[in-house]
């Protein structure tokens, strides 16, 4: 069975610039939750979707978004870029609701911001 | 809301020491507990988890973590660590029904040949 994929693996963008990056679940999983990890804040979550609603926010401004689209794959946009937005962004899914929580993360898409 | 403690930065160990791992969290209610691991290059992989039953749980590779309630605590341990183990490992918590991890801010191990 594939894992969680993400895309582009790899991102540099200037300030000011916006971004969407994409993550397809574990075929079958119907919940995609997105974390940002830094070296100096750690693993942070962001949001996640399940059948395509929003369930959960973290603690981060409006600049971050995301969806979920009705095959379960989820995109997240972040607008308005800012030199602290360069993380690594993970995405992780399960299978959903009442399943045991476990979360299979994916390789993550590195954004720089320059 | 929840908070996670990892007290350990970074531990340095020869193969075939045991290791063992802190972990707190702050939170009143019930909670379900995991260990991740990030070997270098690769991405998060689930070790162990606990959701409720015996509290000694045991993961892949050798590791096993205790949840001690009255201590708020869910350490890692493995009785000999191998030159393989050298990663990050987090803890993580998050409430029934709700998949939002809380993570601690990781232990960086080294493993000397």
């Amino acid at each position: 069975k594939a894992g969680v994929t993400q895309t582009p693996r790899y991102l540099i963008k200037t300030r000011g610039q916006q971004v969407t990056l994409s993550c397809s679940p574990i075929s079958g999983h119907r919940s995609v939750s997105w974390y940002q990890q830094t070296p100096g804040q750690g693993l942070q979550f962001l949001f996640e979707y399940f059948s395509e609603t929003q369930r959960n926010k973290g603690n981060f401004p409006g600049r971050f978004s995301g969806r979920q689209f009705s095959n379960s794959r989820s995109e997240m946009n972040v607008s308005t870029l800012e030199l602290g937005d360069s993380a690594l962004y993970l995405c992780a899914s399960s299978l959903g609701q009442g399943m045991g929580n476990e979360q299979f993360f994916g390789p993550g898409t590195r954004l720089t911001v320059l | 809301a929840q908070s996670v403690s990892q007290h350990n930065h970074h531990v340095i160990l020869s193969e075939a020491a045991s290791l063992e791992l802190g972990c707190n969290y702050s939170y009143g209610g019930t909670v379900n507990l995991f260990w991740y691991v990030q070997y270098p290059g690769q991405h998060l992989q689930l070790l162990l988890k606990y959701f409720s039953g015996d509290p000694l749980v045991k993961g892949i590779k050798g590791f096993e973590a205790e949840f001690i309630k009255s201590k708020f605590s869910f350490n890692l341990r493995k009785p000999s660590v191998q030159w393989s183990d050298t990663a990050e490992y987090f803890c993580a918590v998050n409430v029934p029904g709700r998949r939002a991890l809380t993570f601690g801010s990781g232990t960086r191990l080294q493993v000397q040949p």
